[in-house]
């Protein structure tokens, strides 16, 4: 198993451009979420999805969407860059019969200029 | 509102000497408890998963202890490595259908040869 993927690794945007963060895993996990990490603030929770076709805002959702058409993916969108999203973006993912251990990827590291 | 708290926020030790770090949360009404590991520029990795009706779990050199009623959680570390240098977050769900985790904003430590 590959468990978590990110791509892009490294990012860097102008000021109002989009993109799309890429997310998947191969471990049948129901639920996904995407988590960003910024100095002096910790791991704060953007978006999650209980299954396909269903996803909920976090606590930090403004400028963000997301869609789940299917198990595997959970692409994060970005829809107009603000330097105030230069972070570190997690994927993370878990299912109910490891009681949510949840598995995070290894990031992407997003600079908006 | 959940807040965790880790405490000392760095630490160094000599190869060797057994590891403690802790973490505090304000609501001891909690789901589980996770820790993590952080390699500089790296994604989470998982170490421990405690559910609330466990005290402890173990995995090799690692040890985390669990009382809800005072809301703290310890790791354990014995016979520090170099190799165990990393930043420790400690991390809590609420509920089963919360899916948002809390996390502390972790202990970095420093396993000197």
């Amino acid at each position: 198993n590959a468990g978590v993927t990110q791509t892009p690794k490294f990012q860097v945007l102008k000021t109002g451009q989009s993109m799309t963060l890429q997310c998947a895993q191969d471990m049948n996990h129901e639920y996904m979420s995407w988590y960003r990490q910024d100095p002096g603030m910790g791991l704060r929770l953007i978006h999650y999805s209980v299954g396909a076709g269903i996803t909920d805002q976090g606590e930090v959702p403004n400028g963000y969407n997301v869609s789940r058409s299917t198990t595997e993916d959970f692409p994060l969108r970005l829809l107009s860059a603000a330097p105030s999203q230069t972070s570190v973006y997690f994927c993370a993912s878990s299912r109910w019969g490891t009681g949510y251990e949840q598995y995070f990827g290894p990031g992407t590291r997003l600079t908006v200029t | 509102k959940q807040e965790v708290t880790q405490i000392p926020a760095a630490l160094s030790v000599p190869e060797g000497e057994n590891l403690v770090l802790n973490c505090s949360f304000t609501d001891s009404a909690i789901y589980n408890l996770q820790w993590f590991r952080q390699d500089p520029g790296k994604g989470l990795t998982s170490l421990l998963l405690i559910q609330s009706s466990q005290r402890e779990q173990t995995s090799g050199r690692l040890n985390a202890s669990l009382d809800k009623s005072s809301g703290r959680s310890t790791l354990y570390i014995a016979a520090s490595q170099p190799g165990d240098s990393a930043t420790y977050l400690c991390a809590v769900r609420l509920g089963s259908n919360d899916y948002k985790l809390s996390f502390g904003a972790g202990t970095t430590v420093t396993v000197r040869a």
